[in-house]
């Protein structure tokens, strides 16, 4: 079947950098963008980036330009974000998330990784 | 940059229609999707392109979109209907995703 399994949580001290991963499984790697999407303790959803697995451009939202890194390994169908110079505002759970295009749904969605950021 | 815009709450009798709604600058030349997320879960697609519903997601959910404002309508709520409720489209102007900043449903 089809999924994202995204690796385990993290504690990180401010200042460093963390890096989540997300491995897909059960259909073509490279037919589908993957997104990323955090959400901080008791807030909304907020869209991160996006990679297309099979060139590997990518767009990252404002707020994260020069700090968020978005990567793919198409021999292991694997997606990387990293994120750097994290402060306590970065603690949130992020998720990776499949889309078809640019205009569909995200129909898939990873488990979820915690991310805390605390000195 | 483009911004959606959702009432933070909702209340609704078990039974009764639920509507959400998701304004946005001429939201409706834009193809809009819905989630529902609960507490401690990963979000769920449950409505795509406005009013298209994915695989095992009851009939009881449908979307409209037209000019300023998208809507959820969940008929016949039940208790496990109770969630957090997110809308979303891509902006082309940006190539940037947006959210909405979502809506708690409270089933009463």
């Amino acid at each position: 079947q089809v999924q994202l399994v995204q690796s385990g949580a993290e504690v990180k001290k401010p200042g460093a950098s963390v890096k989540v991963s997300c491995k897909a499984s059960g259909y073509t790697f490279t037919s589908y963008y993957m997104h990323w999407v955090r959400q901080a303790p008791g807030q909304g959803l907020e869209w991160m980036g996006i990679i297309n697995p099979s060139g590997g451009s990518t767009s990252y939202a404002q707020k994260f330009q020069g700090r968020v890194t978005m990567t793919r390994d198409t021999s292991t169908s694997t997606v990387y974000m990293e994120l750097s110079s994290l402060r306590s505002e970065d603690t949130a759970v992020y998720y990776c998330a499949r889309m078809e295009d640019r205009y569909s749904g995200m129909d898939v969605w990873g488990q979820g990784t915690t991310v805390t950021v605390s000195s | 940059s483009y911004v959606l815009t959702q009432p933070p709450s909702v209340s609704v009798a078990p039974g009764k229609t639920a509507r959400i709604t998701c304004g946005g600058n001429n939201i409706g030349s834009k193809s809009v999707h819905w989630y529902q997320q609960k507490p401690g879960q990963a979000p769920v697609l449950v409505i795509y392109y406005d009013s298209d519903r994915p695989s095992g997601i009851p009939e009881r959910f449908s979307g409209s979109n037209s000019g300023n404002t998208a809507t959820l309508t969940i008929s016949r709520v039940e208790a496990g209907d109770e969630a957090d409720y997110y809308c979303q489209v891509w902006d082309s102007s940006s190539d940037h995703g947006v959210f909405g900043g979502g809506t708690k449903l409270t089933v009463l």
